[in-house]
């Protein structure tokens, strides 16, 4: 299995909601992220996990809370937020340990967030 | 901390022709080098990458040279196809520092058949 997946694909959620994100990968990585993509921006790194224990945080504001729950799976809670936080939430994963390919991240399809 | 940037931000090349795209960074200590593909609603997908110790790559009709000293890297397309259009990233990475990437704002690759 050479894929990360999410869900779900697309969420609209009222600024009162609570919801979240969620990311998988089988491919036996030890670093997990999460960017967000605005339209015809690049990705934007909010989070990084390495080995389940967050190691990056980007003054990502705290109504998004990550989680990783163990090594192929990562949650982003999304809570009271904007609608300037409507945009595309991308997982990626990379192996995270030495090796030569220790650093390619992959990413997954994404989720498209609209707050109303 | 790393700072990218990317030339030309819109290319537009007749199928058959090459294209080339150019990154500077900013932080010597950068190490790791990818180009990334994003095609509209799709997620980035790794074309090519390279590392500091490395000076040229190449995977069929992608390459992709690396002069650490003048701190720039480029992607080069031959003979390129309209399935080539897309938006391509640079990014740069620091390996000892988080595996924090830093993405260029990207080029917007148009093919004209």
């Amino acid at each position: 299995d050479t894929e990360v997946t999410q869900t779900p694909k697309h969420l609209v959620m009222g600024m009162t909601n609570k919801k979240s994100l969620k990311c998988e990968q089988h491919m036996g990585h030890r670093a997990m992220y999460w960017y967000k993509q605005k339209a015809k921006k690049p990705p934007e790194l909010m989070f990084v996990y390495s080995y389940e224990k967050l190691s990056i945080n980007e003054s990502v504001p705290s109504r998004f809370s990550p989680e990783c729950p163990n090594s192929s799976l990562l949650n982003l809670h999304l809570h009271a937020l904007q609608p300037e936080d409507s945009a595309l939430y991308l997982c990626a994963s990379s192996q995270g340990s030495g090796g030569r390919h220790a650093d390619t991240q992959y990413f997954g399809p994404g989720t498209r967030l609209t707050v109303l | 901390g790393e700072n990218v940037e990317q030339h030309p931000s819109t290319l537009s090349v007749q199928e058959g022709d090459s294209a080339v795209i150019k990154c500077t960074y900013s932080d010597s200590a950068s190490n790791y080098f990818p180009w990334y593909k994003q095609e509209l609603g799709k997620r980035p997908q790794l074309i090519i990458d390279i590392r500091s110790n490395v000076g040229e790559k190449k995977d069929q009709r992608i390459a992709v040279t690396l002069n650490k000293t003048a701190k720039h890297f480029s992607l080069h397309i031959t003979e390129t196809q309209p399935e080539d259009s897309a938006v391509y990233f640079c990014a740069a990475l620091k390996r000892n520092y988080g595996q924090n990437f830093v993405f260029g704002p990207g080029t917007r690759l148009s093919v004209l058949p």
